[in-house]
């Protein structure tokens, strides 16, 4: 079965960068999904980040201007996030995800989820 | 960006009671790409309904979703005790995807 593992330092400084990667196993980051960043704060709630194709295209959520980089590493099977000039409100916890492709009604939801990694923006 | 309203933000119910949860997006939801997530204390959200309608794998027929356009239902036809949590729904059908604020069903 496929897996999400989120991985990263869990204390960045205010103005600092976050740095999170997001191993695949069980599966090929190849595959025909792609693969998200999604975030969770109390005042915010869930808000999407971005995402990515195995070939390197992304889509990135305007709120975050130009805050937010992510890439992907097909050798090693994973993808990170890049969140540059981090504030307090970048503290929540970050999850990675993938949108599957459901052949029956099109689109691609988050079907899978890692189980998430809580940063904290703190000096 | 679309938003969407849930309500209620709370749904206090019994056991075997049915719960009906409803999300309401501010524009239409392109080809019905809504989704309903379940997600417990200190877990990652889970997939339950994609499609508007449609169970994802593993998820149990008690729980059904319906509606088109602007207005969606997630229905819990007789909760069980595993089935208190939030619930969020999401369209993915316009970028940025996003999440409604979530109901909590709780006992």
């Amino acid at each position: 079965q496929v897996q999400l593992q989120e991985s990263g330092p869990g204390l960045v400084r205010p103005s600092g960068t976050l740095s999170l990667t997001c191993a695949v196993s069980g599966g090929s980051i190849s595959s025909s999904s792609w693969w998200s960043w999604v975030r969770q704060s109390p005042g915010k709630g869930l808000e999407w980040i971005g995402d990515i194709f195995h070939n390197g295209r992304t889509n990135y959520n305007p709120s975050l201007k130009s805050q937010a980089t992510i890439s992907v590493d097909k050798s090693k099977n994973q993808f990170s996030l890049r969140l540059k000039s981090v504030t307090a409100a970048d503290t929540a916890v970050y999850f990675c995800a993938r949108e599957g492709y459901f052949y029956d009604s099109g689109g691609y939801p988050f079907d899978l989820w890692g189980q998430g990694t809580l940063v904290t923006v703190s000096s | 960006d679309i938003v969407l309203t849930q309500s209620p933000g709370t749904l206090s119910l019994s056991l075997g009671e049915r719960a009906t949860l409803s999300c309401r997006a501010s524009q239409s939801v392109s080809d019905n790409y809504l989704a309903w997530y379940q997600q417990k204390v200190g877990q990652a959200p889970r997939l339950l309904i994609y499609g508007a309608f449609s169970r994802a794998t593993g998820i149990p027929d008690r729980f059904s979703g319906s509606g088109s356009g602007t207005d969606f239902t997630l229905t819990i036809s007789r909760l069980e005790p595993e089935d208190f949590a939030v619930y969020y729904c999401q369209q993915y059908g316009t970028s940025p995807r996003t999440f409604g604020q979530g109901t909590k069903v709780e006992i």
